[in-house]
């Protein structure tokens, strides 16, 4: 199983470019969701999605947008990349209805802005 | 809101030392509590879980106990390995539709040969 899969692992950017992460999963999960992962702060939520054509803002949605048109797939859009974007994002999926399920990462992409 | 607190890192041990990482956690509800581990490079993957209070959740030779009166759910380990060494997040899920999974801030640990 691929399981969750990330693209790119590695991006540069300059400040203002756009670009846009990609996660797929492939075990049918409802739930999707995109975290950041900074020096001392653990991981902070993004954006989350409970299934497809619905989402929700997290802890820190500033600067981000997603869509979900399929269950499988969950991209994270930066619009105008700046440097406090900076960081490490990973994409994460759950069965939707069982909160006490597994939550499984993909691998992460780590993002610089110039 | 819900939360997490977990004890500052790094935590530097030698093989076959005990391990302790406290968390603690506040919440309103009847929350899920995780342990989840980061290795170099990697992904968090879980570790272990409890889901009602006194569950106890065990794993590679982990071990974590859901105490209700305490609101903690530190993670133990009787003999740690050089292989254990990474990030380690406590998480909490409010048991409720529409939330997230809430994380601690991450415990670094370096085991030693």
């Amino acid at each position: 199983n691929a399981g969750v899969t990330q693209t790119p692992k590695f991006q540069v950017l300059k400040t203002g470019q756009s670009m846009t992460l990609q996660c797929a999963q492939d075990m049918n999960h409802e739930y999707m969701s995109w975290y950041r992962q900074d020096p001392g702060m653990g991981l902070r939520l993004i954006h989350y999605s409970v299934g497809a054509g619905i989402t929700d803002q997290g802890e820190v949605p500033n600067g981000y947008n997603v869509s979900r048109s399929t269950t499988e797939d969950f991209p994270l859009r930066l619009l105008s990349a700046a440097p406090s974007q900076t960081s490490v994002y990973f994409c994460a999926s759950r069965t939707g209805t069982i909160f006490t399920g597994e939550l499984f990462f993909g691998e992460g992409s780590r993002l610089t802005v110039l | 809101g819900d939360s997490v607190t977990q004890m500052e890192g790094p935590v530097t041990l030698s093989e076959e030392a005990f391990l302790t990482i406290n968390c603690t956690y506040t919440a309103t509800g009847y929350p899920s509590l995780f342990w989840y581990v980061q290795y170099p490079g990697e992904g968090l993957q879980l570790l272990l879980k409890a889901t009602k209070a006194d569950d106890k959740g065990s794993n590679k030779g982990f071990e974590a106990t859901y105490r209700k009166e305490t609101t903690s759910f530190h993670l133990e380990k009787g003999s740690v390995q050089v292989s254990d060494s990474a990030v380690y997040f406590c998480a909490l899920s409010p048991n409720q539709a529409g939330t997230a999974l809430i994380f601690g801030k991450g415990t670094t640990l370096s085991v030693s040969s």
